[in-house]
């Protein structure tokens, strides 16, 4: 069984450009989460969909964005990117019906690098 | 949004050697409870969890954790450490979301 894909592993962008990150879940899963990685922040909680609606979103400005589609695959984007914005970000897939079982598998993350 | 803090940033033990890495959360109600490890090089992935009943629960390669509810903790064991163990090591706590600790990295050395 394939796991969590998620595309591009690596990306170098500007500031004031935006990126949009695909995250392509585990056969059968219908939530999709999406977390940043920074080493001073650990892993903040960026939002969460079920079957192509949002559920449940985290503390991040209005320029972080996502959407799923119909066969569960999810993109997250980032609009007017900042220095700050440089981190892991990691998709991860559930096969509950809420994101509340904790029980996710990730993908191995996409690198934004913001110069 | 519960907060989870995680008592150690970064530990360095030698084989065989005993670990326990703090996790504390932030408040009560019915909450899940997940231990995620992160080996160098690898994705994140489930060290075992706490849904309800026995508070002592048995992962995967020796790890156990124990749910201590009155103090709001789920500490992490394993009784001697390998030089595989090395990862970064994450507490995790779902109510409506899953919340992170900031991790502790653990470093052994063989």
């Amino acid at each position: 069984k394939a796991g969590v894909t998620q595309t591009p592993r690596y990306l170098i962008k500007t500031r004031g450009q935006q990126v949009t990150l695909s995250c392509s879940p585990i056969s059968g899963h219908r939530s999709v989460s999406w977390y940043q990685q920074t080493p001073g922040q650990g892993l903040q909680f960026l939002f969460e969909y079920f079957s192509e609606t949002q559920r449940n979103k985290g503390n991040f400005p209005g320029r972080f964005s996502g959407r799923q589609f119909s066969n569960s695959r999810s993109e997250m984007n980032v609009s007017t990117l900042e220095l700050g914005d440089s981190a892991l970000y990691l998709c991860a897939s559930s096969s509950g019906q809420g994101l509340s079982t904790g029980e996710l598998f990730f993908g191995e993350g996409s690198r934004l690098t913001v110069l | 949004a519960q907060s989870v803090s995680q008592h150690n940033h970064h530990v360095i033990l030698s084989e065989a050697a005993s670990l326990e890495l703090g996790c504390n959360y932030s408040y009560g109600g019915t909450v899940n409870l997940f231990w995620y490890v992160q080996y160098p090089g690898q994705h994140l992935q489930l060290l075992l969890k706490y849904f309800s009943g026995d508070p002592l629960v048995k992962g995967i390669k020796g790890f156990e954790a124990e749910f201590i509810k009155s103090k709001f903790s789920f500490n992490l064991r394993k009784p001697s450490v390998q030089w595989s163990d090395t990862a970064e090591y994450f507490c995790a706590v779902s109510d409506y979301k899953l919340s992170f600790g900031a991790g502790t990295t653990v470093t052994v050395r063989a």
